[in-house]
């Protein structure tokens, strides 16, 4: 059935460790996002790409890094360089292509030990 | 001050109770506005969304948007204990390629 996947939905590593978050999605659509969500601060988006190869940053993009060769796919590292990466990680799709809603993935919680 | 403010609660109703959750914003360029439900540990899902003002209904949901005083409100009207949840506006601007602006979320907890 149609969706997104995310994977791991849970991950613990040590600091100092690159980890990659994936996120593939069988819908055909072009635009994908990742947001991290923190307690009492909302969803802040992290990086978008509205099309193969091509990619922005977002608000929150420092210490992060994504790649989209394939539409399906738009994986996020969390390199070492993020401060304070302890964080519940979620990829979304553009549904709407005129009016914008997002479908969002089931999440991925990271724990930086 | 943030783009986008929401009451975090707790709320907490009575099953059968109206519920309004409400987001207040600065930025008059918002001209799309969600109300998204997001249970514990689970990614949002999208419940209503609205462009420009005024109303819309779908089931026991009614949103509200008025935009001449920066104000977004959604109804639960006969809460069930299934809906308690977090509650998450969110707004973008026209022609933003979907860069949502979004509430801290509003928990919402329906007692039975």
């Amino acid at each position: 059935d149609g969706g997104i996947t995310q994977s791991p939905k849970y991950l613990f590593r040590k600091e100092g460790q690159n980890v990659t978050l994936s996120c593939e999605q069988n819908l055909n659509h072009d635009a994908m996002y990742w947001y991290r969500q923190d307690p009492g601060q909302g969803l802040r988006l992290i990086y978008y790409s509205q099309i193969v190869n091509d990619f922005q940053k977002g608000d929150i993009a420092e210490g992060y890094s994504v790649s989209r060769e394939k539409k399906e796919s738009f994986p996020l590292t969390v390199t070492s360089a993020q401060k304070n990466p302890t964080a519940f990680y979620l990829c979304a799709i553009r549904q709407g292509p005129n009016t914008g809603e997002l479908f969002f993935g089931e999440g991925s919680r990271l724990t930086v030990l | 001050q943030k783009e986008v403010e929401q009451d975090p609660g707790p709320l907490s109703v009575p099953e059968g109770a109206i519920v309004s959750l409400n987001c207040t914003y600065s930025n008059s360029a918002f001209q799309y506005f969600m109300w998204y439900r997001q249970y514990s540990r689970k990614g949002p899902e999208l419940l209503m969304y609205t462009y420009s003002s005024g109303n819309k209904e779908d089931g026991r949901f009614t949103a509200q948007v008025d935009k001449s005083s920066k104000y977004i409100s959604l109804f639960i009207r006969d809460s069930q204990p299934s809906d308690s949840a977090t509650y998450l506006c969110a707004m973008r601007e026209t022609g933003t390629a979907s860069k949502l602006t979004f509430g801290t979320g509003t928990r919402l907890q329906v007692t039975l």
